[in-house]
């Protein structure tokens, strides 16, 4: 059973369209990390949430870590070729702690 | 955040043999971790490299197969034992700096089993 659920595991649009990605747990988490990895490379950090209600903006990407940090979403306006890659969340269930990752949404942006 | 170099960068192996991952970190930590990501899945932690100790493994991951070296604070290394074309994967490693549970990864190690 995958502790942290992420959906949609697959998403193609077109350029200038918005999406959303969630990923939803019934566990509690002490903080939430966001990665993208294309490929051939490893995973590159973009953002963590640590406080309940967070909202975190990074130029067209935001984030939001959900009251009871249990919950993330990651939206994207307006997106771009340059977007496209593998989008991962991870939650950790104490400090220091290791990480669980979600099953990942693979992005395509057509131009 | 930390600079993370891995070795090789992709290699073809026959089964039955073994091949040993190297990932260096540009400063000390504490934390680092070696993962497994199958094609198109997401990532499946493999184990926790101590300094000075073994490594800790999770479930399904044993030290017969995946056995893992730790000499100091900069330097780890990971061995696929014996492989089987089902050991095809990306291996990663990662460095826990210790700030809000970042994890920083290296470019990965592709292994291709024939």
């Amino acid at each position: 059973t995958q502790l942290l659920e992420q959906s949609p595991q697959f998403l193609s649009i077109q350029e200038g369209e918005n999406l959303t990605v969630y990923c939803n747990s019934s566990s509690v988490f002490s903080s939430l990390q966001w990665y993208r990895q294309e490929p051939g490379e490893g995973p590159v950090l973009l953002v963590t949430v640590v406080t309940g209600g967070e909202v975190k903006k990074l130029k067209r990407l935001t984030f939001q870590f959900g009251d009871a940090r249990k919950d993330s979403s990651l939206h994207i306006t307006a997106a771009q070729p340059g977007d496209t890659g593998l989008y991962l969340c991870a939650g950790a269930r104490n400090a220091g702690n290791m990480l669980t990752f979600g099953g990942g949404t693979r992005l395509m942006v057509k131009p | 955040s930390a600079v993370i170099s891995q070795k090789p960068s992709r290699d073809i192996c026959q089964r039955g043999t073994s091949l040993t991952i190297q990932c260096q970190v540009d400063s000390q930590v504490t934390m680092m971790f070696w993962y497994r990501q199958q094609p198109g899945q997401s990532l499946t932690l493999i184990a926790t490299a101590n300094q000075g100790s073994e490594a800790t493994y999770e479930s399904g991951f044993v030290i017969d197969k995946f056995p893992i070296s730790r000499p100091n604070l900069t330097f780890s290394t990971l061995t696929v034992s014996n492989m089987s074309p089902e050991d095809s994967s990306i291996y990663l490693c990662s460095v826990y700096p210790g700030t809000n549970n970042e994890q920083f990864f290296g470019p990965g190690t592709r292994l291709t089993v024939l």
